[in-house]
């Protein structure tokens, strides 16, 4: 069964740090791997999908990878904003079905 | 339109009452899915629809029956539930299920309460 792992479960940073989202799963059989971002009450908003056979994605100031050898994906964050403050989640995606993460609750403070 | 709609954005129900969330898209999609959030978890799949055909339930208690009237809308039927199903329920749609690489639209979400 995939269990999908987010460190750190909270992150506190300045507006401008950089900074990286980390994401653990346990079975390399994904199909692909998609990272959300989520706001208080809200639905999920697709930020970026790599597929099995890519490495990274990448949109604005947004960037992540994929290791499916060692389970790992990050999401690289470039100079936050406060508009950045949310929950960041990713999934894998097997056949049919998202496994989501634990999540991340990113507050970037002016 | 990249939209997935769902109604009511807020439900509150009491335990012996029947309600109804809808979801609709107009993105041509085949796939849509049910997911239960609670507060400060991550989303947790229910049902998925393939082609107005339900193709996974995952263990989903019969209080909760959805329906795919047709390729556009999805209904979850709420029948006698009890407090602890109080939670975000989110509608989903991607193009066509089994293709490896699809991106899933989600919608903003029925905040469900149940008294």
């Amino acid at each position: 069964k995939q269990e999908v792992t987010q460190i750190p479960a909270a992150l506190s940073v300045p507006e401008g740090e950089n900074l990286v989202l980390n994401c653990s799963f346990t079975d390399s059989a994904i199909y692909n791997l998609q990272w959300f971002r989520q706001d208080p009450g809200k639905g999920l908003t697709s930020l970026l999908l790599i597929q099995s056979s890519q490495r990274e994605q990448t949109s604005g100031r947004l960037n992540a990878s994929l290791d499916k050898s060692s389970g790992r994906s990050t999401l690289y964050i470039a100079a936050s904003q406060p508009g950045d403050s949310a929950t960041y989640l990713c999934a894998g995606t097997g056949f049919q079905k998202l496994v989501f993460g634990t999540g991340t609750r990113l507050l970037v403070s002016p | 339109d990249t939209e997935v709609t769902q109604t009511p954005k807020h439900l509150v129900m009491g335990m012996t009452n029947k309600k109804s969330l809808k979801c609709e898209q107009h993105m041509g999609h085949r796939a849509m899915y049910w997911y239960k959030q609670k507060a400060k978890k991550p989303p947790e799949l229910m049902f998925v629809y393939s082609y107005e055909k339900l193709s996974i339930n995952e263990s989903v208690p019969s209080r909760f029956s959805p329906e795919c009237p047709n390729s556009s809308l999805l209904n979850l039927h709420l029948h006698a539930l009890q407090p602890e199903d109080s939670a975000l329920y989110l509608c989903a749609s991607s193009r066509g299920p089994g293709t490896a690489n699809e991106k899933l639209f989600f919608g903003s979400g029925t905040q469900l309460s149940v008294l």
